[in-house]
């Protein structure tokens, strides 16, 4: 199946700092999300971005499928920003199955 | 528009007992989808189902089990429950369920098995 690998696997930062989380796959996908577990371990979704770039406030996010990685971009990181950030994929001709990439622990301190 | 709902958040159950866990997908989506995620083995896809039809299907013992309602909420069953079972159960909806439409997921259900 398809391989999902997220790096850093842990990211310490100072409040304010900025922070680049990538996401590799081993194949072409359909279907790419990212989302922030937050503590109570719901998932939240960030951006759906199988390919193209997006932005939400001082989050963004670029997906280049034809090199099959994927960027999050945290600006003016907040304490609020900590958690974990998983990266998923969908990959062509399977039905609805998300892999997951085991995820980047992000600390942001005040 | 309410999210996507599970019941209950969470649950304490004895080894080999049984264990039910339900999902309420947001309303107007007919794919379920559920995910157990470990500390050890990170989120694992369990099955998925679309209009009532169990269309995909994870590595995971017979002991795990589903099923889909008319209205799409959707229940999953473990049986004879293992310590190894303990987890955060994630259940996902999709407004189609085909490969390129947006999953939201609940809260989840934290399971313990002591």
């Amino acid at each position: 199946g398809i391989q999902v690998e997220q790096s850093p696997p842990d990211l310490i930062l100072q409040e304010g700092a900025n922070s680049t989380l990538r996401c590799n796959f081993s194949d072409s996908v359909n279907n790419l999300q990212w989302f922030h577990q937050n503590p109570w371990g719901q998932l939240i979704n960030l951006f759906y971005i199988p390919s193209g770039t997006k932005q939400n406030g001082r989050l963004s996010a670029t997906t280049v499928a034809t090199e099959r990685y994927s960027l999050l971009y945290i600006s003016s990181s907040q304490t609020t920003d900590s958690g974990v950030y998983f990266c998923a994929v969908l990959r062509g001709g399977s039905n609805y199955k998300l892999t997951f990439g085991k995820g980047t622990l992000l600390t942001v301190n005040p | 528009k309410a999210g996507v709902t599970q019941t209950p958040r969470y649950l304490i159950k004895t080894r080999g007992q049984q264990v039910t866990l339900s999902c309420s997908p947001i309303s107007g989506h007919r794919s379920v989808s559920w995910y157990q995620q470990t500390p050890g083995q990170g989120l694992q896809f369990l099955f998925e189902y679309f209009s009532e039809t169990q269309r995909n299907k994870g590595n995971f013992p017979g002991r795990f089990s589903g099923r889909q309602f008319s209205n799409s909420r959707s229940e999953m069953n473990v049986s004879t429950l293992e310590l190894g079972d303990s987890a955060l159960y994630l259940c996902a909806s999709s407004p189609r369920g085909d490969r390129v439409a947006e999953a939201f997921f609940g809260q989840g259900t934290r399971l313990t098995v002591v």
